[in-house]
């Protein structure tokens, strides 16, 4: 069974740093590219991010290019996401999902919210 | 980027009876190469993360019952729910996987009439 389990989410003030990890299960980690998307009841669903199986190919949404750095472990089977400079903008509900051959996400983690405010 | 819209915002629907989400894209997605449309469609219930099902526009996953079906290409697809049942209320979303950044529609509250 595939799973994806995240964790690191919470509320950070403007300016700040926070790290959002998930851990997959039940396939191949390291054979599956891995993307992060947001969701806001206003904006709705918004990709973040992606990364290729050993990060040589990274992508970014505008909206979060040179603050945020998608990574990934093989080893320990987790995908990363650095988030710096957050901005209460930045608030939403975050997903890591797992690429389906096409740019589809076949497989999402629950979410974890993250609040910017002070 | 590319712009996907949906239609309508809000579809109410009688039990058994058909419902068919519409989604548009600014530019086609359809790839020349390889003659796919780069678009699916995901389902998502209160408290829920997204769940796939349908992609390359009319390929139903593994898994999804096949009152639903998908069609459409270039720029304007559909997804249909031959016979609503009541497991089937949620909010439905189309996503581009064209090009970067990846895109998704607005989305579509499906609810009983």
């Amino acid at each position: 069974e595939v799973r994806l389990v995240q964790s690191g989410g919470g509320l950070i003030q403007p300016g700040g740093s926070l790290r959002l990890s998930c851990v997959a299960s039940g396939f191949t980690f390291s054979n599956s590219w891995m993307h992060w998307v947001r969701q806001t009841p206003g904006e709705g669903l918004v990709w973040v991010s992606r990364i290729d199986t050993h990060g040589g190919n990274i992508k970014y949404a505008d909206s979060v290019k040179g603050r945020f750095t998608i990574s990934r472990d093989n080893a320990k089977n987790t995908l990363y996401l650095q988030m710096n400079s957050l901005r209460a903008e930045d608030t939403a509900v975050y997903y890591c999902a797992k690429d389906l051959p096409g740019g589809f996400f076949d497989y999402w983690a629950q979410g974890t919210l993250v609040t910017v405010s002070s | 980027d590319i712009v996907m819209t949906q239609s309508p915002d809000s579809l109410p629907v009688s039990l058994g009876e058909r419902a068919t989400i519409n989604c548009k894209s600014s530019q086609s997605i359809l790839y020349s190469s390889d003659n796919r449309n780069y678009l699916a469609w995901y389902q998502q219930k209160p408290g829920q993360p997204p769940k796939l099902l349908i992609y390359w526009a009319s390929t139903r996953e593994s898994g999804v019952p096949d009152r639903f079906s998908g069609s459409g290409s270039g720029t304007d697809f559909s997804l249909t729910i031959s016979s609503l049942q009541a497991e089937d209320v949620a909010v439905y979303y189309c996503q581009q996987s064209y090009s970067i950044p990846i895109t998704f529609g607005q989305g579509t509250r499906l609810e009983i009439k």
